[in-house]
């Protein structure tokens, strides 16, 4: 089944311990990007990949960082997590970014930083 | 900033048809109109996409203004499952899907 996998689910950790959100994909996709999701403020994009060794900053990457090592996998790394990275985050994928390609989502993460 | 507009919330009873507008004024002419839903605790779902002509697909059907200005995202038989939070979105930005705040369907036993 085509989909894209998030781990873990959810996580309570407390502040300035190192996590890692990871995600998959196995549908070959080039792009690949990580938003986040906040009461009030809707999906915003963190970070986005559009191929290996490619990534780039959306428009909230503070406190976050990106690797895309294979095609499949793009984690979402929080080296010192602050409580105002509470959230609940998506990661997406696509053929390649373009206007007229669909997004896959993850079902998501909900991270909870203490 | 979503370059779209929706009303905040809608309702419908279940098996009827609904009909969710969209406004994207600013649109360009190469740009796609994407519709994307949010169920409760899940990612967004990618629903339909197009560009000019009307377009059908198995979840749902989407008539597009001639002008391109508006668009319409219709469900033919609305079930409780598609509850949800529906997104119309411009698809002319360079590296992301721009959300806004969406409309939330409710739907009617």
């Amino acid at each position: 089944e085509a989909q894209v996998t998030q781990n873990p689910r959810y996580l309570i950790t407390v502040t300035g311990k190192k996590l890692t959100v990871t995600c998959s994909q196995n549908m070959n996709h080039e792009y690949m990007s990580w938003y986040r999701q906040d009461p009030g403020l809707g999906l915003r994009q963190i970070y986005y990949s559009m191929n290996v060794e490619v990534t780039d900053k959306g428009d909230v990457p503070e406190g976050y960082k990106v690797s895309r090592k294979e095609k499949r996998n793009f984690p979402l790394i929080l080296e010192s997590p602050s409580p105002n990275q509470t959230s609940l985050y998506f990661c997406a994928s696509s053929l390649w970014f373009s206007g007229n390609q669909p997004q896959h989502f993850g079902d998501g993460t909900r991270l909870s930083i203490l | 900033d979503a370059k779209t507009t929706q009303p905040n919330s809608m309702e419908s009873n279940e098996e009827e048809p609904v009909h969710l507008p969209c406004n994207h004024s600013t649109i360009s002419g190469t740009d796609y109109i994407h519709w994307y839903r949010q169920l409760p605790s899940q990612g967004p779902e990618y629903v339909i996409h197009g560009l000019t002509s009307n377009v059908n697909n198995r979840m749902a059907s989407l008539a597009i203004a001639e002008d391109r200005k508006s668009s319409t995202l219709i469900l033919h038989r609305a079930t409780l499952r598609d509850a949800a939070v529906y997104y119309c979105i411009d698809g002319g930005a360079t590296n992301k899907l721009i959300f806004g705040t969406g409309t939330l369907l409710a739907v009617q036993p």
